[in-house]
């Protein structure tokens, strides 16, 4: 699977639009983008996924580059219950290869 | 949306003892689990693959005879910590994959962790 690179940390306003972006330029025809977060002591929760076309829903928006080589999760009015560490793992399609490499992910710190 | 818990919550034992920590799918079947580990400021690191009704797939490094997996029907997995020592102190936290959801973009979600301490 495609290795990714985020920032290691980000803060952001109260009711501005938090953008995380994610690098992933190896990522190959079959691999799909995922959004999970980490809030403090929980087990990671799903954001959203996208292949290649913009996707929304309830949490968020994925925008995801022409090339797929980067893409951005964007939480269009944070909250303080945001905080969290922000994980960008690209996935190969299909049964069997549903594996998920975490990296060092995005610390988010939303501020009063 | 489909929701995983994991029993217990938080365990402390002592030197020597095993500890079974179990995973449930609540609402959906899970024929493939998770379990993964993750130690105070890193990242989760995969340990294995549960597949119901077949042994788990462990990943290099992890010993299978320390840390025994189970997954005995589609909506229940342990993951039992044999000779549980010190250094085996983390957050253990398991995922589980809809066994109905579409293969391309098939999703994981996962459980709220265990938290074991071993004294």
């Amino acid at each position: 699977d495609a290795k990714t690179t985020q920032p290691p940390s980000m803060d952001c306003a109260e009711g501005r639009a938090a953008n995380l972006p994610c690098n992933h330029s190896t990522i190959s025809g079959n691999e799909y983008v995922y959004w999970y977060r980490q809030i403090h002591s929980q087990g990671p929760q799903y954001i959203i996924h996208g292949l290649k076309n913009n996707e929304t829903n309830e949490m968020a928006s994925l925008i995801i580059t022409e090339d797929r080589k980067s893409s951005t999760l964007i939480l269009p009015h944070a909250t303080l219950r945001d905080t969290a560490v922000y994980y960008c793992i690209v996935r190969r399609a299909g049964f069997g290869n549903e594996k998920l490499t975490f990296g060092t992910g995005t610390r988010l710190t939303i501020i009063p | 949306g489909a929701v995983v818990s994991q029993h217990p919550s938080r365990v402390i034992c002592k030197s020597g003892t095993s500890v079974k920590i179990e995973c449930r799918s609540l609402d959906f079947q899970a024929t493939t689990m998770f379990w993964y580990r993750q130690f105070p400021k890193q990242s989760l690191m995969l340990m294995a693959t549960s597949n119901e009704g077949s042994k788990a797939t462990y990943e290099q490094g992890v010993e299978k005879d320390k840390f025994l997996i189970n997954h005995a029907s589609l909506t229940l997995s342990t993951l039992t910590v044999t000779s549980a020592h010190p250094e085996d102190s983390s957050f253990y936290i398991c995922s589980a994959r809809d066994l109905y959801s579409g293969g391309l973009g098939v999703t994981q979600y996962f459980g709220p962790g265990t938290r074991l301490l071993v004294l």
